[in-house]
């Protein structure tokens, strides 16, 4: 089954430290990959995405993340944590589905918190 | 290019009543979709619309839930007879439909408060 898994709901950084959000997927066609955050009572935003080519993507904010093909992941990074960085972050995968049309499968979150 | 827009942000109705909330998505897009999204969670897949057809529901949308796009613009969601675990938040996206990377671009979404 296609599936999405986001280690850690709750992830919390000091301000300045690096900030790591895991995502792992199953598929077994090339999936293409997205990260998108979402600020509280707002939509989602996308942060970045892959496709094809380039494994290192990256993203708005100082985001970036490495499509690990080996490891089907595609974990989320920030060198230096910012206050605004706290937000939920939700990874997705788009697969094919029967219909032969692309369909999101979604990650349950990792809520960010930046400490001073 | 305003973004995919969604009217209202916010609508408390009591129990049993209906409502309906409005999408306007990306003007070049033809693919519409929608999503509910409860406290804590991922976004739940309702439906979604290329132009004016409906080519997929969720089996979480109850036959109290309709959707339409009848110009193969701007999309409703209408629930009726509303009941307390509606209470969630509910996301339109659009993308263009492209097969290489349909990426979906999320509206402000619409809280529903069912009380």
């Amino acid at each position: 089954a296609q599936s999405v898994t986001q280690l850690g709901s709750h992830v919390s950084v000091s301000e300045g430290a690096l900030v790591l959000l895991r995502c792992n997927y199953s598929s077994s066609v090339p999936p293409y990959l997205f990260w998108y955050v979402q600020y509280p009572n707002q939509g989602l935003q996308l942060l970045l995405k892959y496709t094809t080519g380039a494994t290192l993507v990256k993203g708005i904010n100082g985001f970036e993340a490495e499509f690990k093909k080996s490891e089907t992941s595609f974990h989320l990074t920030k060198p230096s944590a910012h206050m605004s960085d706290a937000a939920e972050y939700f990874c997705a995968v788009s697969l094919y589905n029967a219909g032969n049309n692309r369909k999101l499968i979604w990650g349950l979150g990792t809520s960010l918190a930046v400490n001073p | 290019d305003t973004g995919v827009s969604q009217n209202p942000r916010h609508k408390i109705t009591k129990r049993g009543q209906n409502v309906t909330f409005r999408c306007d998505p990306i003007s070049e897009h033809n693919r519409l979709y929608w999503y509910r999204q409860t406290l804590g969670q991922g976004p739940e897949f309702l439906t979604y619309f290329q132009n004016e057809a409906q080519l997929e529901k969720s089996r979480l949308l109850s036959d109290r839930f309709s959707a339409e796009r009848p110009k193969g613009s701007f999309s409703t969601l209408e629930i009726q007879r509303t009941e307390q675990g509606d209470s969630a938040m509910y996301l339109c996206a659009s993308s263009l439909g492209a097969v290489q990377s349909d990426t979906q671009y999320f509206g402000p979404g619409t809280r529903l408060t069912v009380l």
